[in-house]
């Protein structure tokens, strides 16, 4: 089992769809989660970071199961704008390595 | 404020010649950290550097090497190059490296590719 993984899409959703990734995680032990956003041929960013309670930033809502090994990100409202690749990021529990899913790549289709 | 910067921007190599790659992380950063992103993957851990010292490392060969120097600017080597080590490398700096995990904010990379 790959250490992050996620579904890669495409996603090809309408705009003002609420559309929602999946990104499950092998280790445990694992202690900070992270979605990043990257557009084509540009750097990443940071996104919003996931806290075991959930939280939400205006359109965006990131939730994690340590149960079940899993973090989720809904997009609602969705724009144009969004369009992009959502990498979900794992810190593990050594405080050096930070894993990169490959990414989900979400179309917005007007 | 000027972000993380990288150079060069693009670059072009043959097989088994060396590259150097340089990052200036954000002013008042003091951890550097380097990826290795392939078309199509997400990017890939290589080296966290904090206080001109090695804190981590990625799964990579002995071929890629990297410092970080008194200003906290830093360079990733990579030795006898691969048609395989085509790809955009990413510098990302951050406030500390500890134990705690603080933003990381990406440069806009280098793209090499090996021919």
């Amino acid at each position: 089992r790959k250490e992050v993984e996620q579904d890669p899409g495409p996603f090809n959703v309408p705009e003002g769809a609420t559309v929602a990734f999946n990104c499950t995680y092998s280790n445990s032990a694992s202690q900070s989660f992270f979605w990043y956003r990257q557009d084509c041929r540009k750097e990443p960013k940071l996104l919003m970071s996931v806290y075991s309670s959930g939280n939400e930033d205006g359109r965006f809502t990131a939730q994690l199961n340590r149960a079940s090994q899993y973090i989720s990100l809904l997009i609602r409202d969705s724009k144009l704008s969004d369009s992009a690749t959502y990498l979900c990021v794992v810190r593990g529990n050594r405080d050096d390595k930070i894993i990169f899913g490959k990414g989900t790549r979400l179309h917005i289709l007007p | 404020d000027a972000g993380v910067t990288q150079s060069p921007t693009h670059l072009i190599k043959t097989r088994g010649q060396q590259v150097t790659l340089r990052c200036s992380p954000i002013s008042g950063h003091k951890s550097v950290s380097w990826y290795q992103q392939v078309l199509g993957q997400g990017p890939q851990f290589i080296f966290q550097y904090y206080e001109k010292e090695e804190r981590g490392r990625g799964n990579f060969p002995d071929r890629f090497s990297a410092r970080q120097f008194p200003n906290y600017s830093s360079e990733l080597n990579v030795n006898a190059l691969l048609l395989g080590d085509s790809a955009l490398y990413l510098c990302a700096s951050s406030l500390w490296g500890g134990s705690s995990y603080n933003e990381q904010f990406f440069g806009p990379g280098t793209r090499l590719t090996v021919l």
